[in-house]
């Protein structure tokens, strides 16, 4: 399959510290989506970036497509319990099927 | 409807078995998607549809997978022969035309004994 290079593959933070998860494709992407998948759970869907150098923010999160649209970040501030998990980035070079990176197992300490 | 179903959330079958699972998304969405998920990787596209038709399938799914989508609405996903190595949780999810994010359901997970 499709491959998606995502790092860190793990990343322990303690709370309230920042933490980044970076995606990056050997190929020029027509969009890319992030999801985030608790233990134990489903991937549920974060959001979308399209544009070139889009930036979108929800709440805490901050989330970035590369000028060339071939990478991506995501960026907590802050970090609380609340966002242990799984974080995945989903490209697509045709909007149709997305493939998922390997994820960002992120570990918040109390 | 509340997201999507998935059906049985558990499966455990004998080698050689065939299998199948069911996913019913949600109702306004065209596009259905198959996924599988193994520990600690993120989920590998299988094949998906748009209404009834399969319009993509991966080079990775064997002649043993098939997967249907009858009058554009539920889907299975059927495994014949089961081996040891399609042990792993299997996950549906739908989309409105492809271009919003996929809401995913809670998966059935299967294990070949």
């Amino acid at each position: 399959g499709q491959q998606v290079m995502q790092i860190p593959q793990y990343q322990h933070v303690q709370e309230g510290e920042d933490f980044t998860t970076y995606c990056n494709s050997s190929t020029t992407l027509s969009n890319i989506q992030w999801y985030k998948q608790r233990p134990g759970g489903h991937p549920v869907f974060l959001i979308q970036l399209v544009k070139s150098g889009e930036v979108k923010k929800q709440k805490r999160l901050t989330f970035q497509f590369g000028e060339a649209k071939k990478n991506s970040s995501l960026h907590i501030t802050a970090t609380q319990t609340t966002d242990v998990g799984t974080y995945f980035c989903a490209e697509s070079a045709t909007g149709n099927q997305f493939y998922f990176g390997t994820g960002t197992s992120l570990t918040v300490i109390p | 409807d509340t997201g999507v179903s998935q059906d049985p959330r558990h499966k455990i079958t004998k080698r050689g078995q065939n299998v199948t699972f069911r996913c019913d998304p949600i109702s306004e969405h065209n596009r259905l998607y198959w996924y599988r998920q193994t520990l600690g990787q993120g989920p590998e596209f299988l094949t998906y549809f748009q209404n009834e038709a399969q319009l993509e399938k991966s080079r990775l799914l064997s002649d043993r997978f098939s997967a249907e989508r009858p009058k554009g609405s539920f889907s299975t996903l059927e495994i014949q022969r089961t081996e040891q190595g399609d042990s792993a949780m299997y996950l549906c999810a739908s989309s409105f035309r492809g271009y919003y994010g996929y809401t995913f359901g809670s998966g059935t997970r299967l294990t070949v004994v």
